[in-house]
């Protein structure tokens, strides 16, 4: 069954640092997205990411974070200089179409910012 | 942006034994949708129910959508241990491009 793959799992950075989360979305999907989790609190929106360009962010989404489809396959998403509060699960989902269909997540990947 | 709210916020049961969790949102919806989350781990879609539809099963899965109510349930019949998780439902904006998740319900089936 396909699925969306994060690398790495877990990443621990030192404050001030920037840091990359990588995704492979599932092959066909047209919507990309990034989801973050601090732990014990709920699972939010950051960015939607569609035809090469954002179509949706959130107010945690400022001028620290940036997203890329640098090759056709990969996702990514930067944060230039960490906080300790971005520490949490990022998750990068993928959708084959819009809103009315499922979104497929991937396992995450645990940003550990000291 | 749209939100649910799930209740309640932890249900524990035994095996065999069914789960219901409920959801309640404020605003019109073109569908809503269920997640599950192990521990630590990733969401993996349950079910998605659109506005039009009043109930949809899966498996052991029934969810529920009474719109007049703004509300959904989601049941699960004859639990296992293996559906301890964490239990959402997220609501899509009216654009369809993002994801407003509730707080989520943790289930915990004792064997």
């Amino acid at each position: 069954e396909p699925e969306v793959t994060q690398t790495p799992s877990h990443q621990v950075t030192q404050m001030g640092q920037e840091v990359i989360l990588r995704c492979v979305p599932i092959s066909n999907h047209l919507y990309f997205y990034w989801y973050r989790q601090i732990l014990g609190q709920k699972v939010e929106f950051l960015v939607s990411f569609y035809n090469n360009e954002i179509s949706e962010k959130s107010e945690i989404f400022d001028d620290q974070f940036s997203v890329e489809r640098p090759d056709g396959s990969n996702f990514t998403l930067k944060i230039r200089s960490t906080k300790l509060e971005d520490s949490a699960m990022y998750f990068c989902a993928s959708q084959g179409q819009g809103g009315g269909t499922e979104a497929f997540f991937g396992q995450g990947t645990r940003l550990t910012v000291v | 942006s749209q939100q649910g709210e799930e209740d309640p916020q932890a249900l524990s049961i035994q095996e065999g034994e069914n789960a219901t969790m409920n959801c309640s949102y404020k605003t019109s919806i073109n569908n809503l949708q269920w997640y599950r989350q192990n521990s630590g781990r990733g969401l993996v879609h349950l079910i998605l129910i659109r506005s039009n539809e009043r109930e949809k099963h899966s498996g052991r899965l029934r969810v529920t959508l009474d719109t007049s109510k703004k509300s959904s349930s989601l049941l699960i019949t004859a639990s296992r241990a293996a559906d301890t998780a964490s239990y959402f439902c997220a609501l899509p904006n009216n654009a369809g491009n993002m994801l407003t998740f509730g707080g989520g319900t943790r289930l915990m089936v004792k064997p």
